[in-house]
């Protein structure tokens, strides 16, 4: 199976802040990489596709990048609605396998 | 309005069985492959199974592997999750997810249900 690793597990940042979370796959998943924003008591939502494509809806705030190994999700400006926990999700292989998880706190 | 709601959660004794379920609307649910995930009270997401939209390909983690089982209806735009042998490991919500695939073979899971609530416990 194809481990992802998350860094940060949390973070505690202030609203206007820039952010960045990064993921690690255990072999190059090409661009196959997909980040999710989840709220307390809420399900997951698709924010990042593809490594880097936005999804419809997603604020231009929000930005990934990377390719085979090592991934990165930014936020360049922190809004009081981003405090929330991000996963990062491989679909090169089955079974598909998300990272651990990087809860953003208010500082 | 693309849409997901599951059922059928609820407390269930350790090696006994529970059938979720998932209504799809606003879609051609025939057209999607659709997924199970779940979470564990605080913990993070665990893919579960996902099967094709004609049913013919299925795919399960090694966790619920000869205990759960996936299926769909095609005519009643509904997904199904028969959980048997149920373990204490087994509590999370459940979630079931389209799978999007944005560009073949690149896949996503674009729309999510509320979950519903299963927990094993004596």
């Amino acid at each position: 199976d194809i481990q992802m690793t998350q860094s940060p597990s949390s973070l505690s940042a202030s609203v206007g802040d820039r952010v960045t979370i990064t993921c690690r796959a255990s072999q190059t998943i090409n661009s196959y990489l997909n980040w999710y924003q989840q709220k307390p008591g809420k399900a997951p939502k698709l924010l990042i596709y593809g490594a880097s494509t936005l999804q419809s809806g997603v604020p231009s705030r929000f930005s990934g990048s990377g390719s085979g190994i090592d991934f990165t999700l930014s936020i360049s400006s922190l809004q009081p609605e981003d405090f929330a926990t991000y996963y990062c999700q491989q679909s090169y292989r089955t079974p598909r396998t998300f990272g651990g998880g990087t809860k953003v706190e208010i500082k | 309005q693309v849409h997901l709601v599951e059922s059928g959660g609820g407390l269930v004794k350790p090696g006994g069985s529970l059938r979720l379920s998932c209504a799809a609307s606003g879609f051609i649910f025939s057209d999607y492959y659709m997924s199970w995930i779940r979470q564990a009270p605080g913990k993070g997401l665990e893919w579960v199974s996902y099967l094709s939209g004609s049913g013919s390909k299925i795919y399960y983690a090694d966790s619920v592997k000869g205990r759960f089982t996936i299926s769909r209806d095609n005519a009643k735009n509904s997904l199904h999750l028969q959980m048997n042998s149920l373990r204490v490991e087994d509590t999370a919500v459940y979630y079931c997810a389209r799978v999007w695939e944005y560009s073949s073979p690149y896949d996503a899971f674009d729309i999510w249900g509320q979950g519903t609530m299963v927990t094993v416990s004596s």
